[in-house]
């Protein structure tokens, strides 16, 4: 069966600006969550979604924002970008929160 | 809350030898445990996970690990490394609506 999907792989933009990046789940997966990769922080919870539901919030500025739509994929968005938003953003889903997530190839946000 | 600390941040071993990767955990309630591994420019693939059952558990390429309530513990181990091991290795704990929370990675070098 078909991985997690994330879209796009590879994305640079400019400080000021906004992004959205998107994840599609594995069929049948309803929780989906977001984690941010840097070398200094490693890798850091953003945000869990289930059901349309945002069940947790990792400790971000609300300038890190997601949802998800009722065929679980989920989108998230960072506006106003900073050099310091540069990072590897994985998303994952699962069947359920015991089960262990399946991680998609991320997306590499530059941000110059 | 819970908290991971992975005890090494680099192990070097000779293809064919024993790997050891140590992990401690830290938690409130009781906890999911996995181990993921990232290959360079690639996703995280999950090797292997407890969940309350067996407290022996055996992963993917022939990783296995061990939960140790009394000691707090999860380390991950192989009997034989091979080339295609040498990657960095994260331990994960897991408690509650999904929150994965981190190490801060193991990068396991294989010298042949």
């Amino acid at each position: 069966k078909a991985g997690v999907t994330q879209t796009p792989r590879y994305l640079i933009k400019t400080r000021g600006q906004q992004v959205t990046l998107s994840c599609s789940p594995i069929s049948g997966h309803r929780s989906v969550s977001w984690y941010q990769q840097t070398p200094g922080q490693g890798l850091q919870f953003l945000f869990e979604y289930f059901s349309e539901t945002q069940r947790n919030k990792g400790n971000f500025p609300g300038r890190f924002s997601g949802r998800q739509f009722s065929n679980s994929r989920s989108e998230m968005n960072v506006s106003t970008l900073e050099l310091g938003d540069s990072a590897l953003y994985l998303c994952a889903s699962s069947p359920t929160d015991r089960e262990g997530y399946t991680f998609g190839s991320g997306t590499r946000l530059t941000v110059v | 809350a819970q908290s991971v600390t992975q005890l090494d941040s680099h192990v070097s071993v000779s293809e064919g030898t024993p790997v050891l990767l140590r992990c401690n955990y830290s938690s409130s309630y009781s906890p999911s445990l996995f181990w993921y591994v990232q290959h360079p420019n690639k996703g995280l693939q999950l090797l292997l996970k407890y969940t309350s059952a067996a407290t022996l558990v055996k992963g993917i390429n022939g990783f296995e690990a061990e939960f140790k309530k009394s000691e707090t513990s999860f380390h991950l181990t192989k009997p034989s490394a091979h080339m295609s091991d040498a990657a960095e290795y994260f331990c994960v704990v897991s408690v509650l609506y999904s929150t994965l929370t981190f190490g801060k990675g193991t990068m396991l070098l294989v010298s042949p």
